[in-house]
């Protein structure tokens, strides 16, 4: 398998428009999460899918950001309108089910796209 | 709420020394999995080690070894022989169970230098 793949890798977008993240998972995974890094906060977690259902999303931070998993190979994370104060990194993960042990315990991460807004 | 906290912003060590980066949690469960994650200038997650919150043996990766203190709710590093790769930002995290909510916690990662 390719791992998580994201995209774009990098999206510098002016205040105001639109911006569109999206996330292809590790086949045969049913947790996606969306993760936003920052110096000051670390990684935060935005929201979390388990089998393409939005199970927690109380790490949004306001209106402007949705997130959707139209099925259990593709993801989207948008931002509308843009703000400065959303440039950061944001990552997709995800993991499978634990069962037995310690597998299938860790997340798996995107490289993540870092947003610029100006 | 779960919390994970990463005391040391940042840290530094000599090539070939041993170094120990901290991490402690809150929670109220009595099973999870905690887990070391590195990362490098490349942004990739990598993860490091992984412990089940119900094995009292600490768990050990090569020069990567951790100090599980279940009843402190500690989950410490340990990098011995470190080396020039070894530097980067690592983040400890903590994973709940499927069946109280299946999510990761995050801290706010200690950045570790390596000094020739």
């Amino acid at each position: 398998d390719a791992g998580v793949i994201q995209s774009p890798r990098h999206e510098v977008t002016e205040m105001g428009q639109e911006v569109t993240l999206r996330c292809k998972p590790i086949s045969g995974h049913d947790y996606l999460f969306w993760y936003r890094q920052t110096m000051m906060r670390g990684l935060e977690l935005l929201i979390y899918f388990n089998n393409n259902v939005p199970i927690d999303d109380s790490g949004m931070p306001e209106d402007r950001f949705s997130a959707k998993m139209p099925n259990a190979s593709f993801s989207t994370l948008k931002i509308q309108p843009s703000e400065p104060r959303d440039s950061a990194v944001y990552f997709c993960a995800s993991s499978s089910r634990p069962s037995g042990g310690l597998r299938n315990t860790e997340a798996f991460f995107g490289q993540g796209t870092r947003l610029t807004v100006v | 709420a779960q919390t994970v906290t990463q005391s040391q912003p940042e840290m530094s060590v000599q090539e070939a020394e041993t170094v120990t980066l901290s991490c402690t949690y809150d929670t109220s469960e009595s099973d999870y999995y905690l887990f070391w994650y590195k990362q490098p200038p490349s942004r990739q997650m990598i993860l490091v080690i992984r412990q089940e919150a119900y094995k009292q043996q600490n768990a050990t990766e090569n020069r990567f070894s951790v100090n599980f203190q279940k009843a402190a709710k500690s989950f410490s590093l340990k990098i011995s022989d470190s080396q020039l790769g070894d530097a980067a930002m690592y983040f400890c995290a903590y994973r709940t169970l499927p069946n109280t909510g299946n999510q990761f916690y995050f801290g706010t990662g200690t950045s570790l230098t390596v000094i020739p």
